[in-house]
């Protein structure tokens, strides 16, 4: 099947801890994305990749790291610089980044801080 | 700035009655819109988009919505509704081509009685 893998499904991180979140689709996408959900907030843009090796900062990266090393592949790491970390994270691709693209999501990892 | 507005937070409805779910979004320019659901458990899936063309966009599961642009509006309707649509709503609205990002409203949560 293709799709979206996120893991693991629920992840909790005590205070002062990085943690990484997976993200890999085989949907053969070049843009992939990492959003936050929070209750009642929406969907908010972490970071976003058009391309290996390239990405680029969204509207709350602050404390947040990524990777592209593969096309693949997009890990999401939460720093102990963030925060307030627990959240549920969805990460998603598209075909190519822009306005045509419809955007596929993976079923999210919830994390939280203890 | 670029933002998008869901009226309601959460609404509550009898099998077999009608729904509309209000979206506004700021800019006047060129922009693309998006409805995405997510059902209690699942993956956030498009439900339809509008990209150009007859403003009356039909989507999966009976859903459909108007575009209308003098209004900046992007109101998703069911003419009636299943226990099976309780889910959250979001809308989205790419801004600025092809070239642009998502943004989310903050979602309208669904409940419907059986």
């Amino acid at each position: 099947d293709g799709g979206i893998t996120q893991s693991p499904k629920y992840l909790f991180r005590k205070e002062g801890q990085n943690v990484t979140l997976s993200c890999e689709q085989n949907l053969n996408h070049d843009a992939m994305y990492w959003y936050r959900q929070d209750p009642g907030q929406g969907l908010r843009l972490i970071y976003y990749s058009q391309i290996v090796n390239d990405f680029q900062k969204g509207d709350i990266a602050e404390g947040y790291s990524v990777s592209r090393e593969k096309k693949e592949s997009f890990p999401l790491t939460v720093t102990s610089a963030q925060k307030n970390p627990t959240a549920f994270y969805l990460c998603a691709s598209s075909i190519m980044r822009g306005s045509n693209n419809e955007q596929f999501f993976g079923p999210g990892t919830r994390l939280t801080v203890l | 700035a670029q933002s998008v507005s869901q009226h309601n937070h959460h609404v509550i409805l009898s099998e077999a009655a009608s729904l509309e779910l209000g979206c506004n979004y700021s800019y006047g320019g060129t922009v693309n819109l998006f409805w995405y659901v997510q059902y209690p458990g699942q993956h956030l899936q498009l439900l339809l988009k509008y990209f150009s063309g007859d403003p009356l966009v039909k989507g999966i599961k009976g859903f459909e919505a108007e575009f209308i642009k003098s209004k900046f509006s992007f109101n998703l309707r069911k003419p009636s509704v299943q226990w099976s649509d309780t889910a959250e709503y979001f809308c989205a609205v790419n801004y600025g081509g092809s070239q642009g990002n998502l943004i989310f409203g903050k979602g309208t949560k669904l409940s419907v009685k059986p």
